[in-house]
């Protein structure tokens, strides 16, 4: 069983274009990540969302809009792509609800973004 | 401003080594040290993690060694193997950010047979 899975594996785009990326985790835990993995393998913080509620919001531009239908996905839709967003995108998932998070974290295969 | 530095950028291990990776954070708020090791094409995967209150932790041929007056913690492998062979990262989190991993910028291990 596939504890935190993501869609797609690839996704090969045009600048300007509107993408999305799903992840899904199984594990019954209440917060998950977006995370950022660039060309030189530089992992960082995106987003954190704790029972579908925003609690983590890096320094990111705004056309990047994570959204969770429930605590078990979380989605990142990414607006007007530009050559700078090619990376792989990293979902992660994390037990605990708002006041006792764990600290183990357990990351998705990666989405391989890459924008011409 | 990275918070968390690591190195080697790279290293280079004969089979039955010792591979050795360090790291030093800038934060005393961080109170979770974890080791993550990466395959190509895969997830980061936790390794091995230690919290400030212990100095040295063991799991198998993987070891942490912490020193919290310094703000330094290092991973140790021991009799290292070809499989592996990957790329670690070696982290930092606190409650106050909600645990998102701040991450150094990984090394790449590999292990001559």
């Amino acid at each position: 069983d596939t504890a935190v899975s993501q869609t797609p594996k690839y996704l090969v785009t045009q600048m300007g274009n509107d993408k999305s990326i799903k992840c899904e985790q199984n594990l019954g835990h209440d917060t998950m990540y977006w995370y950022k993995q660039d060309s030189k393998k530089f992992l960082k913080i995106m987003f954190s969302y704790n029972n579908k509620e925003l609690i983590i919001n890096e320094t990111v531009p705004n056309r990047f809009s994570p959204k969770s239908p429930d605590k078990a996905h979380l989605n990142l839709h990414i607006n007007s792509l530009e050559l700078g967003d090619s990376a792989v995108y990293f979902c992660a998932s994390t037990k605990g609800g708002q006041l006792n998070l764990q600290e183990t974290q357990y990351f998705g295969p990666g989405t391989r973004l890459l924008v011409l | 401003q990275q918070q968390v530095k690591q190195s080697p950028q790279s290293l280079i291990v004969q089979k039955g080594g010792i591979s050795i990776i360090n790291c030093a954070y800038e934060n005393t708020a961080f109170d979770y040290f974890p080791w993550y090791q990466q395959f190509p094409g895969k997830g980061p995967a936790l390794l091995i993690a230690i919290r400030p209150d212990v100095s040295e932790k063991k799991e198998g041929r993987f070891t942490i060694s912490f020193n919290k007056s310094a703000k330094q913690f290092s991973l140790h492998i021991m009799d290292s193997q070809p499989g592996d062979s990957a790329t670690y990262f070696c982290a930092a989190s606190m409650d106050t950010g909600r645990r998102a991993l701040t991450f150094g910028s990984g090394t790449r291990l590999q292990v001559q047979p």
